[in-house]
């Protein structure tokens, strides 16, 4: 059974300030990592994906892998309200042909004015 | 990024009928589809991968004969719950993989479906 485990939070942040939210993952063979932003009542909204080992960035979001670890994180750096949402991250294992997710429940992200 | 529709985005229907909802790449070409719902304040929970050209999979619990899947092009699935009752209210969601970026899936706006 594969498994995505993410802090449901909410996680609260103060307007400016770095807001990070962190996944582990229980299949060694997962090959590719996302990350997707939900607002309530709206369908996710791809972020980032990353495939590597280590950091890449994109604007105001860098997502980090470490593979040896299972871990994949996403940095919000100059978080705005607007940021305020769901986050799931998705993990899939390209092996399987049908590149299918496996989603976390999503950390809520609260971020104060 | 790719674009991905559903049609319709709300649809509230009497107990008993059938529903179809369609999913359509705009702008990509779509091997692959997921069908995925979404009760509130749940996570997302995919149902079925509905193949171009072929019998969609379906996820374990999730019937075949009440949720039709038909992938008919590269650009459209189309998923039909029929015989609808209250219990299958919930956000449907769709998304589609580009067959140029390979490893992405680009997800639709959602259709909210509401049994009465």
């Amino acid at each position: 059974q594969k498994e995505v485990e993410q802090n449901s939070g909410p996680l609260s942040v103060p307007e400016g300030a770095i807001a990070s939210l962190n996944c582990t993952y229980s299949d060694r063979g997962s090959q590719s990592f996302f990350w997707y932003r939900q607002y309530s009542g709206k369908s996710p909204e791809l972020i980032m994906f990353i495939y590597s080992n280590g950091d890449k960035e994109d604007g105001r979001f860098t997502a980090q892998l470490n593979k040896a670890s299972q871990y994949v994180s996403l940095l919000i750096r100059d978080s705005q309200p607007s940021d305020s949402a769901t986050y799931l991250c998705a993990v899939s294992d390209s092996g399987a042909g049908s590149y299918q997710l496996t989603f976390g429940k999503g950390t809520k992200l609260s971020v104060i004015p | 990024g790719a674009v991905v529709s559903q049609h319709p985005s709300w649809v509230i229907c009497k107990s008993g009928t059938s529903v179809k909802i369609e999913c359509r790449s705009l702008d990509f070409q779509a091997t692959t589809m997921f069908w995925y719902r979404q009760f509130p304040k749940q996570s997302l929970m995919l149902m079925a991968t509905s193949n171009e050209g072929s019998k969609a999979t379906y996820e374990q619990g999730v019937e075949k004969d009440k949720f039709l899947i038909n992938h008919a092009s590269l650009t459209l699935s189309t998923l039909t719950v029929t015989s609808a009752h209250p219990e299958d209210s919930s956000f449907y969601i769709c998304s589609a993989r580009d067959l140029v970026r390979e490893k992405t899936q680009y997800f639709g706006p959602g259709t909210r479906l509401l049994v009465l």
